[in-house]
Parts: C-alpha cells; structure tokens; sequence
C-alpha cells in the first residue's frame, strides 16, 4: 500500500517562512506533488519533484530526497493568502498499470497569524 | 478557473438513490481523473480514463463506476447510496497519458446523501 505523514496543522507568522514535511511509503515511485486548497475549493497545484534536489518557484520551494522517502514544501514571505490546506501526493503504480492515479496526504493546514 | 467544469455543485439524495456526476476536462486533455474527499479520508483516488478507456483504478467501491465518452466529458455514477457517500467529489485532468505529474482540478460536486 501507499501512505504519506504529514503535520496536521502548521502555524506561522505573515512575512516569515515556513516548511511543510511529508514522508512516505509506496511502492514504483515516480515522484511527489504539491497541491494548496483554500477552504471550500478546489486543489491547486503547486509543484512536483521527480529526483531528488531543491524545485523553485516564485515564493514556494519543494525538496526530495528518494533514498529518505521524504519531502518539504518551503513557503517564503509568506502572506494572509497563503492560508490554506497544503497537500503532498505521490505518483506511483497503480494495479492497472499506470502511474496516473495521486494518493494524497491528510493534509497541512497552514495557519498565518499577522 | 482550471478550466474543469463540473456539474452539479450540490446535490441532496436520499439513502438507497442513484445519481450522476458530469465532469468536462480542459480543451485538449485526454485523460480525466474521479477524487473523493471526506473529511475522515481524505482525498482519494478513484479512477481514471484515459481517450475513453478505464486507465488505473483506486479505491473505487463496486457501487460506483464511470465512463469517458467520445467528447470527452466523464461522468461518476454512483448507486445504492449510503450516507458515507456523503463527500466532495472531484474530477481532475490532465493532458497527457501516464507521465503526467499536474492535474486540474475542477470545483468539485457536495454530495450530501440524507
């Protein structure tokens, strides 16, 4: 089976910056994602990492390291906005034989105080 | 706007009832995706098609099941309803077929099942 471990709740103060870890477990592993979800919404992506190595874009950073089954989102100059459901997902096989389907996390929800 | 469309946004049914969800991909993706989101779960992979054809299967219970048509557009039937039915359900897509690693999501169908 497949399982991801990620903090249940993460506070933070706006301006600061704030790191988001996710480890897992799964089998055919092809890479890890990002997803934001404000309250109500709709999953966003964020970013992926397939080998192992820092992913920048804009405010938000994503780490892997395969030999440690464990990643990181890093949001930077975080601002109110930002407060929202943070989701890491992994990529792997599935018993139809793709690589398609995401299995999620429980999900961060990131809370930012002014 | 991800540029999924899904309908409807809420639906109220009883135990015992049928309904379906309709979900139209993004101009030009082929492959679409069915997720489950409650709030003791999580959000979980159910299927996914791929140019109309069942492509990976997850957590999917016998009492659902979903097609692709020739336009495109999925849809989530879901039968014999029982009040843990009850959740966000949302279609995502993606342009590619496996080696896919953003998917859109749509703004989900609230199911709530009475």
């Amino acid at each position: 089976g497949q399982s991801l471990e990620q903090p249940s709740e993460v506070t933070a103060v706006e301006g600061a910056i704030v790191q988001i870890n996710c480890t897992y477990q799964t089998s055919g592993f092809y890479g890890l994602s990002w997803y934001q979800q404000h309250d109500g919404g709709a999953p966003t992506f964020l970013s992926y990492n397939a080998l192992d190595g820092l992913e920048e874009t804009g405010r938000f950073s994503s780490f892997l390291s395969r030999s440690d089954s464990y990643g990181y989102l890093l949001l930077q100059e975080l601002q109110m906005k930002d407060s929202a459901s943070y989701f890491c997902a992994v990529r792997s096989m599935y018993s139809g034989g793709g690589a398609d389907g995401l299995t999620f996390g429980k999900g961060t929800h990131l809370i930012i105080q002014p | 706007d991800s540029g999924v469309t899904q309908t409807p946004k809420h639906l109220i049914t009883a135990t015992g009832q049928r309904v379906t969800l309709r979900c139209s991909p993004r101009s030009g993706d082929l492959s679409v995706y069915w997720y489950q989101q409650s709030l003791d779960q999580g959000l979980q992979f159910l299927i996914q098609y791929y140019n109309g054809e069942e492509r990976a299967k997850g957590n999917i219970l016998e009492r659902f099941s979903a097609q692709q048509f020739p336009d495109l557009h999925s849809e989530l039937n879901l039968s014999s309803l029982e009040l843990g039915d009850s959740a966000l359900y949302f279609c995502a897509s993606s342009p590619l077929r496996g080696g896919t690693y953003e998917q859109y999501f749509g703004p989900g169908t609230r199911l709530t099942v009475t």
